[in-house]
């Protein structure tokens, strides 16, 4: 099992720019998350999607961020326009979603915004 | 909705000493605790969790403890050794126990020292 894998891993663009970051879930897993890092506020939830539908995006920190999940192996979590503030590590996991299921986490991108 | 404490935000113990990182949560539907370690650069990673039906649960060196009545639970960490230090992130779910409602503590920074 190759984990989640997400690409890419760093990241830089100037302000302004339409980044998308990329996200592939354990196989078998029905629900996928994406979720901001930083110093300042930690780990935040951004959304999260069960069999390919979102079901909570009151995460997501304004109309530049979207993500969709066109099927169950991709995900994708797009910010346009970037901003410098937007700077963070940014983490897709998977999980199966029973109970209690442990949540997977991938090696996360590094997005630096100038 | 629910809302965890982690103290303390950073640690620093000898080799072979213990150390003891504590969280509390708000929510007291909440029944699925799990303890994440991240070394830098790296992803998260589940260490141990630990159900509402459990006080205690012991995996080699590393150890939780829930207290439902107070609120809170802790992760032990015996005879440390300078490949544990990482920052250690705890969670609490809702009453669903479902990944979806993980909320994160904000983190200890726990260096061991040769």
């Amino acid at each position: 099992d190759a984990g989640v894998i997400q690409s890419p891993r760093h990241e830089v663009t100037e302000m302004g720019q339409e980044v998308t970051l990329r996200c592939k879930p354990i196989s078998g897993h029905n629900s996928l998350f994406w979720y901001r890092q930083t110093m300042m506020r930690g780990l935040e939830l951004l959304i999260y999607f069960n069999n390919n539908v979102p079901i909570d995006d009151s995460g997501m920190p304004e109309d530049r961020f979207s993500a969709k999940m066109p099927n169950a192996s991709f995900s994708t979590l797009k910010i346009q326009p970037s901003e410098p503030r937007d700077s963070a590590v940014y983490f897709c996991a998977s999980t199966t979603g029973q109970t209690n299921s442990p949540l997977h986490f991938g090696n996360g991108t590094r997005l630096t915004v100038t | 909705g629910e809302n965890v404490e982690q103290h303390p935000s950073t640690l620093s113990v000898q080799e072979g000493d213990s150390a003891v990182i504590k969280c509390t949560y708000s929510d007291s539907a909440s029944n699925y605790f799990p303890w994440y370690k991240q070394e830098l650069g790296k992803r998260p990673q589940l260490i141990i969790d630990i159900r509402s039906n459990v006080g205690e649960k012991k995996d080699q060196r590393i150890a939780v403890t829930l207290n439902k009545t107070a609120k809170h639970f802790s992760l032990h960490i015996t005879e440390t050794q300078p490949e544990d230090s990482a920052v250690y992130f705890c969670a609490a779910s809702g009453a669903s126990g479902s990944a979806r409602q993980l909320t994160f503590g904000s983190g200890t920074q726990l260096t061991v020292l040769p």
